[in-house]
């Protein structure tokens, strides 16, 4: 089975300070994903990579920045955390699946980091 | 851009009653779909999709989706719930079939929806 996981399930972490949220797939998945899910929202993309040292926005990038050195690791940075940013971080891993002639990400997601930011 | 509308964010429905959750979505293109259900305190986790063949898709726990492109539709079924099934549900188009790299591929989600199960 695919395991995703998440360094943390539950942080709490003052207004300022740096947070760095970590990732960790075992199924050598090109692409991951950050999101963070809110009430009423939905799920959000943050960013996502879809390889080593390479990262592109998502829909809701301002405030974030992630990291992927190794292929298994993708971390989200928060340079300064804010109230606005308390939230559930979900992070996800895919493979690209070909059918048809066309592309589409099959996502295998971890179990979440609920951040609350005081 | 494509964009999901799920109808209803909550759905309140008695043990061993039919339940649908309504999904639509917007595209000019060919699109795969997915249903994935997220039980308290956990991560998502895929339910079923559609790419392409058969309309109707059956996925896990007894779960069923009907694609109906005339309607734009993705609609969720199961005929029998129960107390277990209470979760918060979500639709997902993704976005931009074509070639592979880049974003192509990624999954646009819907708000969700919460199944509450009552006995």
């Amino acid at each position: 089975d695919v395991k995703v996981t998440q360094s943390s399930r539950y942080l709490v972490k003052r207004t300022g300070e740096k947070v760095f949220l970590e990732c960790v797939q075992d199924m050598d998945h090109e692409n991951m994903f950050w999101y963070r899910q809110d009430p009423g929202l939905g799920l959000r993309l943050i960013y996502f990579s879809y390889d080593v040292k390479m990262k592109e926005k998502g829909d809701i990038p301002e405030g974030y920045s992630v990291s992927r050195e190794k292929k298994e690791r993708f971390s989200l940075i928060l340079e300064s955390a804010s109230t606005n940013q308390t939230s559930m971080y979900l992070c996800a891993s895919s493979f690209p699946s070909f059918t048809s002639g066309s592309t589409y990400n099959e996502q295998f997601f971890g179990p979440g980091t609920r951040l609350t930011v005081l | 851009a494509q964009s999901v509308t799920q109808l209803d964010s909550q759905v309140p429905v008695f043990e061993e009653a039919p339940v649908e959750l309504r999904c639509n979505y917007s595209s000019s293109v060919s699109v795969y779909l997915f249903w994935y259900v997220q039980y308290p305190n956990q991560g998502l986790q895929l339910l079923l999709k559609y790419l392409s063949g058969s309309t109707l898709v059956k996925g896990i726990n007894g779960f069923e989706a009907e694609f109906n492109k005339s309607q734009t539709s993705f609609h969720l079924r199961k005929p029998s719930v129960h107390i277990s099934d209470t979760a918060e549900y979500f639709c997902a188009v993704s976005d931009s079939p074509g070639n592979y790299g880049g974003s192509q591929g990624n999954l646009i989600f819907g708000k969700g929806t919460k199944l509450s199960v009552k006995p």
